[in-house]
């Protein structure tokens, strides 16, 4: 049974950072790309980032809102994918998800990061 | 960016109804368009993939389809569990996009 689970959110003041980890099983987390959504209070979903696998580079992709800011990456040897989130600001307000694949067929339940003074 | 513009933005009916949702892509994205059921407090569900392709699992009354950039959701007889927000996403080039999200209420 594939599962994600996403870990590390959590409140911070805006300019700081959090490291968000999405921790896999049930599938070869090697062999697939990995991404990461949100979705802030009130409003609709929204992609944030991409990660190849490995066999493809391993090259990333972002969102204009987030690149900068935000760093995605992952570590095979361990099953998880990462966001590095820094200079966080109140928009970044959000439940974010990871998702196997930018095709998103399993999601996690949601990590929630809160950004307020 | 490829838009997605997603119709309507928020409908009612009733249990045993007919519905379609419309997402419309601003160019072409090769059917990589995939549609989702969120509830509140709830994970993001697929329900179709590569624009018509049923999810695993997911129940026959669901059905995706496509023509030209005009991609459609059909629920051919709505259950209560169905009622929910329904999004489509493109995931055919960066920046992946959203429509804005149908919101189906209980008429």
């Amino acid at each position: 049974e594939v599962q994600v689970v996403e870990s590390g959110g959590g409140f911070v003041q805006p300019g700081g950072s959090l490291r968000l980890s999405c921790t896999t099983s049930g599938f070869t987390f090697g062999d697939f790309p990995m991404s990461w959504f949100r979705q802030a209070p009130g409003k609709g979903l929204e992609w944030v980032s991409f990660i190849r696998r490995q066999a493809s580079g391993g090259t990333t992709e972002y969102a204009a809102s987030v690149k900068g800011r935000f760093t995605i990456s992952r570590d095979d040897s361990k099953n998880i994918a990462y966001l590095q989130m820094n200079n966080l600001k109140t928009e970044d307000t959000a439940v974010y998800y990871c998702t196997r694949g930018g095709w998103a067929d399993f999601w996690g339940q949601g990590t929630l990061v809160t950004v307020s003074s | 960016d490829i838009q997605m513009t997603q119709s309507p933005s928020a409908m009612s009916a009733s249990v045993g109804d007919r519905v379609t949702i419309t997402c419309r892509a601003s160019q072409g994205i090769n059917n990589y368009l995939a549609w989702f059921q969120h509830k509140p407090g709830k994970v993001p569900k697929r329900l179709i993939y590569a624009a018509s392709s049923l999810q695993s699992g997911v129940p026959s009354r669901f059905s995706g389809s496509v023509s030209g950039t005009e991609f459609t959701l059909t629920i051919s007889s709505l259950q209560p569990e169905d009622f929910a927000t329904y999004y489509c996403l493109q995931h055919n080039s960066y920046p992946y996009t959203f429509g804005q999200g149908t919101k189906l209420e209980i008429k």
